[in-house]
């Protein structure tokens, strides 16, 4: 079985600064997909990035770049220039390749962005 | 385009009742899976279903919960007998075809609380 260990419960960082959030995962999987969700107060989970582990570049997406270490089964992601809108729990997920469907998440990091 | 809509957003339910929660999935969107998120956890897996099919139910209680997709109208999730152990926020997501991960959308949840 799969799982997903986010070792922050908590974090905060000054508006503009840059934070990177943590996140190890344990499989035997050669073929899987790793996923960085946020869940603002609103509730709504809302994908941030996704890093198929057959690549090995670094997925990014604006001021959200992820560093995948994946001999050392490590997933973490970086927020550049953060903004007050950032300000929400951060959930890394897991889900096996081929015809799999399942996500496995972590028990998350609130991370909070301050003026 | 309409999102995965989930209704109630709210529910109040008195021990012993019944929870019926509704997911209509994304337009194209052929598979729903349905997530529990208990307080300070992340999302664990329930169920996954296409059009009048369950496919894995691995993560649903044995007792009192319940899940379809007919084909016609919303996937319902059923908890019968609600117990207080039972209140947590209800996400259901939609995908095309299962795999990759691409297009995994979720709703915005509903949460349960059992008084």
């Amino acid at each position: 079985a799969q799982t997903v260990t986010q070792s922050q419960p908590e974090m905060s960082v000054q508006e503009a600064e840059t934070v990177t959030l943590s996140c190890t995962y344990d499989t035997s999987e050669s073929n899987y997909y790793l996923f960085w969700y946020k869940q603002p107060p609103s509730r709504q989970m809302i994908l941030v990035i996704r890093q198929e582990a057959y690549k090995q570049q670094n997925a990014t997406e604006n001021r959200f770049s992820v560093n995948f270490q994946k001999a050392a089964k490590s997933f973490s992601l970086k927020i550049s220039d953060s903004q007050l809108g950032d300000t929400a729990m951060y959930f890394c997920a897991f889900m096996r390749g081929g015809s799999n469907y399942k996500l496995t998440f972590g028990k998350g990091t609130l991370l909070t962005v301050n003026p | 385009n309409a999102g995965v809509m989930q209704n109630p957003r709210h529910l109040v339910r008195r021990r012993g009742q019944e929870a019926r929660l509704r997911c209509s999935p994304m337009k194209g969107h052929s598979h729903v899976y349905w997530y529990r998120q208990l307080p300070e956890e992340g999302l664990k897996f329930m169920v996954y279903l296409q059009k009048e099919n369950i496919i894995d139910e691995s993560g649903m209680p044995k007792e009192r919960f319940s899940a379809e997709f007919p084909k016609e109208g919303p996937s319902i999730l059923r908890i019968q007998q609600v117990v207080r152990g039972d209140s947590a926020a209800y996400f259901c997501a939609s995908s095309p075809p299962a795999g990759t991960g691409d297009g995994y959308t979720f709703g915005s949840g509903t949460r349960l609380t059992v008084v």
